[in-house]
């Protein structure tokens, strides 16, 4: 059974702080990893993807990966009460399938 | 880019009835649409995916015949609950692939009622 795995928090920074989101998956083929946030009520939307080992930086958010770990982060620097949300983390699996296997999300609060 | 939309965003139907959810990629063409289902506080749950032109894959445990899907054009794919029953009340939330990334784009999801 291939797995992502999430702390479901919740997680709770104050307002400018660096918040870390963690991920691990059992899929040791998997090579595509994503960050979707999202709000209560709302549908996921996509913040993140990476592909390849490393530091993968857009705006605030960045993403790192290590697949030789099975191990892929998030960290918002700057953390603003609007990143409160529950944030997840979706790998694709190996081969042809275009399906995403999700993790259960973490519950990000931040605090003024 | 890469919106996604879904219509109705809201629907409320007696037990019993058939209620059919749309699925719009508005500007990229799409191949493959997924549709998911998700509990209140809980993780989203694969139902199907939806590739245009044949037939669509469900996921083990989904009736597929209660939960047709189809996907007649590369912009529209249509999820239709058949004698919808309270159980099925959920918020069903549709994806896109954009090309040939793996990128899923959600649309806003639809909450449905049955009462």
């Amino acid at each position: 059974q291939k797995e992502v795995e999430q702390n479901s928090g919740p997680l709770s920074v104050p307002e400018g702080a660096i918040a870390s989101l963690n991920c691990t998956y059992s899929d040791r083929g998997s090579q595509s990893f994503f960050w979707y946030r999202q709000y209560s009520g709302k549908s996921p939307e996509l913040i993140m993807f990476i592909y390849s080992n490393g530091d993968k930086e857009d705006g605030r958010f960045t993403a790192q990966l290590n697949k030789a770990s099975q191990y892929v982060s998030l960290l918002i620097r700057d953390s603003q009460p609007s990143d409160s949300a529950t944030y997840l983390c979706a790998v694709k699996e190996a081969g042809n399938n275009r399906k995403l296997i999700w993790g259960l999300g973490t519950s990000l609060a931040v605090n003024p | 880019g890469a919106v996604v939309s879904q219509h109705p965003s809201r629907v409320i139907c007696k037990s019993g009835t058939s209620v059919k959810i749309e699925c719009r990629s508005l500007d990229f063409q799409a191949t493959t649409m997924f549709w998911y289902r998700q509990f209140p506080k809980k993780s989203l749950m694969l139902m199907a995916t939806s590739n245009e032109g044949s037939k669509a894959t469900y996921e083990q445990g989904v009736e597929k015949d209660k939960f047709l899907i189809n996907h007649a054009s590369l912009t529209l794919s249509t999820l239709t609950v058949t004698s919808a029953h309270p159980e099925d009340s959920s918020f069903y939330i549709c994806s896109a692939l954009q090309g040939a990334g793996w990128e899923q784009y959600f649309g806003p999801g639809t909450r449905l009622t049955v009462t």
